[in-house]
């Protein structure tokens, strides 16, 4: 079983608010690292993929890190607005052939 | 494209009654991936197919579950009977292979209540 821990499990901030969040999965045998953004009563929503230690990708207001060899990953978002509002998961999968394995993850709420 | 197609959206059904959940992926994604999402467990992985073949249904709770994928278009899931336990929101989604760097567009999921 692969351990795929995002933290905190949830996090209220003010609209206007920088905030960031983790996903820290097994260091050993990377292959890729998903983010996804899951809207209430909707299905989530891929953002990245990274692939590389040392990976930054960016879209609009909300950027990711890896960091492979230490295990995590960041994602961060720059003047958080209340649309942001969801809940954001980390998928990690490995090189030994196993398929994505999903965080718990972080539920953000931003209110105005 | 009109993205991963789930059916029904929702559904209540007793206990002991055979559920069918559906799937039609997107055209040209070759794997197809069947999700369940409770409380307790999070987002878990059930069975995926590739090309139409069952590559790893580990994540299958127990005989009552079964999946099936006729044609590149089309999948199954199926609980027989079904246990108020299998309450839960069951996702399909879709990816061009599966290598683990391509995306999963998921379909908007199926609610199963079972009373």
């Amino acid at each position: 079983i692969l351990n795929v821990e995002q933290s905190p499990q949830s996090l209220h901030v003010q609209e206007g608010d920088s905030t960031n969040f983790t996903c820290s999965f097994p260091s050993s045998n990377f292959y890729a690292l998903h983010w996804y953004r899951w809207e209430t009563a909707k299905s989530p929503e891929a953002l990245f993929v990274m692939t590389l230690n040392g990976d930054e990708k960016k879209k609009g207001r909300i950027s990711a890190t890896l960091n492979t060899k230490e295990g995590y990953s960041y994602l961060y978002i720059k003047g958080s607005q209340p649309e942001d509002s969801a809940t954001y998961l980390c998928a990690f999968r490995n090189n030994a052939g196993n398929m994505l394995t999903f965080g718990g993850g972080t539920r953000l709420m931003v209110k105005p | 494209d009109a993205g991963v197609i789930q059916s029904p959206r929702h559904e209540v059904t007793e206990m002991g009654q055979e559920v069918t959940l559906r799937c039609k992926p997107i055209s040209g994604h070759n794997s197809l991936f069947w999700y369940r999402q409770t409380m307790m467990r999070g987002l878990e992985l059930l069975i995926y197919f590739n090309n139409n073949v069952p590559i790893d249904d580990s994540g299958m709770p127990e005989d009552r579950f079964s999946a099936k994928m006729p044609n590149a278009s089309f999948s199954t899931l199926k609980i027989q009977p079904s246990e108020p336990r299998d309450s839960a929101v069951y996702f399909c989604a879709s990816s061009y292979g599966v290598s683990g760097a391509n995306v999963l567009t998921f379909g908007a999921g199926s609610r199963l209540t079972v009373l």
